[in-house]
């Protein structure tokens, strides 16, 4: 059974610094990866998707990586900012189970000012 | 449409009454998806449409709780007889599906109900 798991739970971080998200998946078999982010009390809104043959994708100061046989994942933001407060979910679409998307449990990111 | 809109975005009933919860996907998306959010956690697979195909209810909680997709667009959730515990935001998402499953989701962005 596919299991994501997120690290740290919360990070907290002057403005101004780098800093990387982490996920894992217990199983690589996998058509995708995709790293959402959830403002409080909205929606999901799709940051980045990683297909299983890629390494990489990249969307302004966001950067995601995908070691598909590790089962691991980044998410790498630049200079971060007040307005990337929110909570990251990572997301697998796996192989097996049907079509269903399994989520990661999140991590709270606060960027101070 | 543009993107993903769900009706109504809050909603607060009477613990026994009935609701109906309503996701329009983007337009072209054969796939359809409802996933519920309880405070605090991560999110909890409901049930999945994929065109003409029979429905993924493997999520649904109670029989309280289905789901139909007319005309394999817009899609209801209804929650009979409504508990605290179903208290919660309710997320719809859609994707593009084909031979294989390399598509993204699209949310939108959740009602959230409240059971008092």
């Amino acid at each position: 059974k596919q299991e994501v798991t997120q690290i740290p739970a919360a990070l907290s971080v002057p403005e101004g610094e780098n800093l990387v998200l982490n996920c894992s998946f217990t199983d690589s078999a996998i058509y995708n990866l995709q790293w959402f982010r959830q403002d409080p009390g909205k929606g999901l809104t799709s940051l980045l998707l990683i297909q299983s043959s890629q390494r990489e994708q990249t969307s302004g100061r966001l950067n995601a990586s995908l070691d598909k046989s590790s089962g691991r994942s980044t998410l790498y933001i630049a200079a971060s900012q007040p307005g990337d407060s929110a909570t990251y979910l990572c997301a697998v679409r796996p192989h097996t189970g049907g079509f269903k998307t399994i989520f990661g449990a999140g991590t709270r990111l606060f960027v101070k000012a | 449409g543009a993107g993903v809109s769900q009706s109504p975005s809050n909603k607060v009933t009477e613990k026994g009454k009935d609701v109906e919860l309503r996701c329009d996907p983007i337009s072209g998306h054969t796939a359809l998806y409802w996933y519920r959010q309880s405070l605090g956690q991560g999110l909890e697979f409901l049930i999945y449409f994929q065109g003409n195909s029979a429905p993924d209810k493997s999520g649904l909680p109670s029989d309280r709780f289905s789901a139909e997709r007319t005309g394999g667009s817009v899609s209801t959730l209804t929650i009979q007889r409504t508990q605290q515990e179903d208290s919660a935001v309710y997320l719809c998402a859609s994707s593009l599906e084909g031979v294989v499953s390399n598509y993204g989701y699209t949310f939108g962005s959740g009602t959230r109900l409240t059971v008092v």
